[in-house]
């Protein structure tokens, strides 16, 4: 059975890079697709975007310029890297495997606040 | 980039009751679109895919509808577990978006 777990700081700075890791056990992040999605405090739920089987990436429109998602086979782990925060960026972080955009399998969920 | 909007925001409903929500895209996506629903203090899970497919483990009263651009997610006899958020997202082409979500309450 796949199981995700996102870890990394709860709390960052404003104008600081925010973390995150995704542990995949159960399966290779070698196949499939793995995408980080974040829920803000409104409910409001935004994709993110995700790394692919072979290492290729998509990122939503908003978030381009911020955002890089990478991998690290060895440990079956992905990352997520978003740079220049502002408190609008405080949200919980998921990560969750997908094919073609269906995400059947998602971590528990990373709680980050963004505050000085 | 394709917006997806879910009416009612929220809804009230008795356990029974039969409630249906509903997904709109701003352009054709066919069948491109999932469910899902996410309780407080969990993550979310998945209902259905590709419109009407449901997902392994999901009970019966549980139906996904709709083609296009106009979709709906029912359910019949609804229970107390039920109460939750929805969510629909357009899947296949991303981005893949999510819709604002239906909040569903129990009466």
């Amino acid at each position: 059975e796949v199981q995700l777990q996102e870890s990394g700081p709860g709390l960052v700075k404003p104008s600081q890079s925010l973390s995150l890791t995704c542990s995949v056990t159960g399966y290779s992040i070698t196949s499939n697709y793995w995408g980080w999605i974040r829920k803000f405090p409104g409910n409001k739920m935004e994709w993110m975007g995700y790394i692919s089987y072979s290492g290729s990436t998509s990122y939503n429109p908003s978030l381009k310029s911020r955002i890089s998602i990478t991998r690290d086979t060895s440990k079956n782990q992905f990352f997520l890297q978003l740079n220049s925060v502002t408190t609008e960026d405080t949200a919980t972080y998921y990560c969750a495997r997908s094919y073609e955009g269906v995400m059947d399998a998602w971590g528990q969920g990373a709680s980050v606040t963004v505050s000085s | 980039n394709i917006v997806m909007t879910q009416s009612p925001k929220s809804m009230s409903i008795s356990v029974g009751d039969r409630v249906t929500m509903n997904c709109k895209a701003s352009q054709n996506v066919g069948n491109n679109i999932a469910w899902y629903q996410q309780k407080p203090g969990q993550s979310p899970k998945l209902l259905i895919y590709y419109a009407s497919n449901r997902y392994t483990g999901v009970p019966d009263r549980f139906t996904g509808g709709g083609y296009g651009t106009d979709f709906t997610l029912t359910i019949n006899s609804v229970q107390a577990e039920d109460a939750a958020f929805y969510y629909c997202q357009r899947i296949y082409n991303s981005p893949w978006t999510f819709g604002g979500g239906t909040k569903l309450e129990l009466k």
